[in-house]
């Protein structure tokens, strides 16, 4: 079966200092994946989403890049953060239609 | 781009049933999800219904969907307080590869 994983699972960071969140999936082999931002616990917005090694859409412009360098892997980085990225960040995978959520990264930029 | 729409929240008692709602824009979305947040998690997904279908029906959950009106329901049938959760709306778009959330319902179940 397949699962998702997303770490760390909380994480409390300065203004200006850098970023790097991580997703992985098991069980299955050349997923769509996906990082939202999930702001006071409403509304989900899509920041970026990969169809394939190396392939990166951008939903929004901001601070944020998303990278993929192994085929279950997806990484979500800035290089100096702001107030504004804290919020709850979320991955998910999907094959064909549906998409499957990791339990998310709760961040907060103080 | 796709519009989905969702009332924010929903109260209910506890053994009552809920009924969610949720409208959108795109008449060629084929799949249409449902999706339940419990605080602090990810999302799960709790069923879908593809264009072709009226109805789906899986345990305690009913979905409806009027293509015409672009309109479609999620009811929970005797609704417990484990039901409390947001629950979100999706439709595909983006040829397949995005889904468009709704803004989320919240679903508050009293005693």
């Amino acid at each position: 079966s397949q699962t998702i994983h997303q770490w760390p699972a909380t994480l409390v960071q300065p203004v200006g200092s850098p970023l790097s969140l991580e997703c992985t999936v098991e069980g299955t082999s050349n997923p769509n994946l996906y990082w939202y931002r999930q702001a006071a616990g409403r509304g989900l917005q899509l920041l970026f989403y990969s169809v394939g090694i190396g392939q990166i859409s951008s939903e929004v412009p901001q601070n944020l890049s998303a990278s993929r360098p192994q085929d279950r892997q997806f990484i979500l980085s800035s290089k100096k953060l702001l107030l504004s990225d804290s919020g709850f960040y979320l991955c998910a995978w999907s094959a064909s239609g549906e998409q499957f959520f990791g339990p998310g990264t709760r961040l907060t930029v103080l | 781009g796709e519009d989905v729409e969702q009332s924010l929240f929903l109260s209910v008692r506890e053994g009552d049933s809920s009924v969610i709602n949720c409208t959108y824009t795109d008449s060629s979305s084929t799949y249409l999800y449902w999706y339940k947040q419990e605080p602090g998690a990810g999302l799960q997904l709790l069923t879908y219904i593809f264009s072709n279908m009226d109805m789906k029906q899986d345990q305690r959950l009913t979905v409806l969907l009027n293509k015409k009106d672009k309109h479609l329901s999620l009811r929970i049938a005797d609704t417990q307080t484990g039901d409390s959760a947001i629950y979100f709306c999706a439709v595909i778009t983006g040829g397949g590869n995005k889904l468009t959330f709704g803004t989320g319902t919240q679903l508050k179940v009293e005693l």
